[in-house]
């Protein structure tokens, strides 16, 4: 099974900051990543898919790098409506989730 | 626009049985795979079983929940269910129906329901 690690497990920061979460894959995946936003009470929201195509709807300010192994989602300029939980995925081997990280104001 | 609508959800005892049932409209649901994602209270998502678009021949599911989940679909009725059998507290969730995205190795998932929430309790 393909285990999927993300950090930090929390992260306090403010609007306007640039924000980077981390996402390591137990063996190489490819591209077949995704991210998800969740806030609470809601379903999940998919954000970006093969690490870095970029969900219509989504905010520019939103986007992912990375392939293989080590991931990364960056939001250029946090705003108020981003503070939520992040999760990543992986899609190459079945489904696995991170166990997510929780973007909260500093 | 596509729409995922779970039911089936309730307070179940230990050892007990539900079926959850997503109606899916806004697509052409034959043609999709489908899966079941959970969400134990306060914590992360777990993806719990799928199976693949048009006769559904292949199903698949999470080690924790084999030989004790099985997962259907009848494309007349454009709905996808998840038999949960022999229920455990741990399987106490809000469960999640989702849609894989188009096109060539698009297994994410790029809709979802509001949930059904299963609650196993003595």
């Amino acid at each position: 099974d393909i285990q999927m690690t993300q950090s930090p497990s929390t992260l306090s920061a403010s609007v306007g900051d640039r924000v980077t979460i981390t996402c390591r894959a137990s063996q190489r995946i490819s591209s077949w990543l995704a991210w998800y936003q969740q806030k609470p009470g809601k379903a999940p929201n998919l954000l970006i898919y093969k690490a870095s195509s970029l969900e219509s709807g989504v905010p520019s300010r939103f986007s992912g790098s990375g392939s293989g192994t080590e991931f990364t989602l960056t939001i250029s300029g946090l705003q108020p409506d981003d503070f939520a939980t992040y999760y990543c995925q992986q899609y190459n081997s079945y489904w696995t989730f991170g166990q997510g990280t929780k973007v909260e104001i500093k | 626009e596509v729409q995922l609508l779970e039911s089936g959800g309730g307070f179940v005892q230990p050892g007990g049985s539900l079926r959850l049932s997503c109606v899916a409209s806004g697509f052409t649901f034959s043609s999709y795979a489908m899966s079941w994602v959970r969400q134990a209270p306060g914590k992360g998502l777990e993806w719990v079983s799928g199976i693949s678009d048009t006769g559904g021949a292949k199903t698949y599911y999470a080690d924790s929940v084999k030989g004790r989940f099985t997962i259907s679909r009848d494309n007349s009725k454009n709905t996808v269910y998840l038999q949960v059998n022999s229920l455990r507290a741990e399987d106490t969730a809000v469960y999640y129906c989702a849609k894989v995205g188009g096109g060539y190795h698009a297994e994410y998932f790029q809709h979802w329901g509001q949930g059904t929430l299963v609650t196993v309790s003595s």
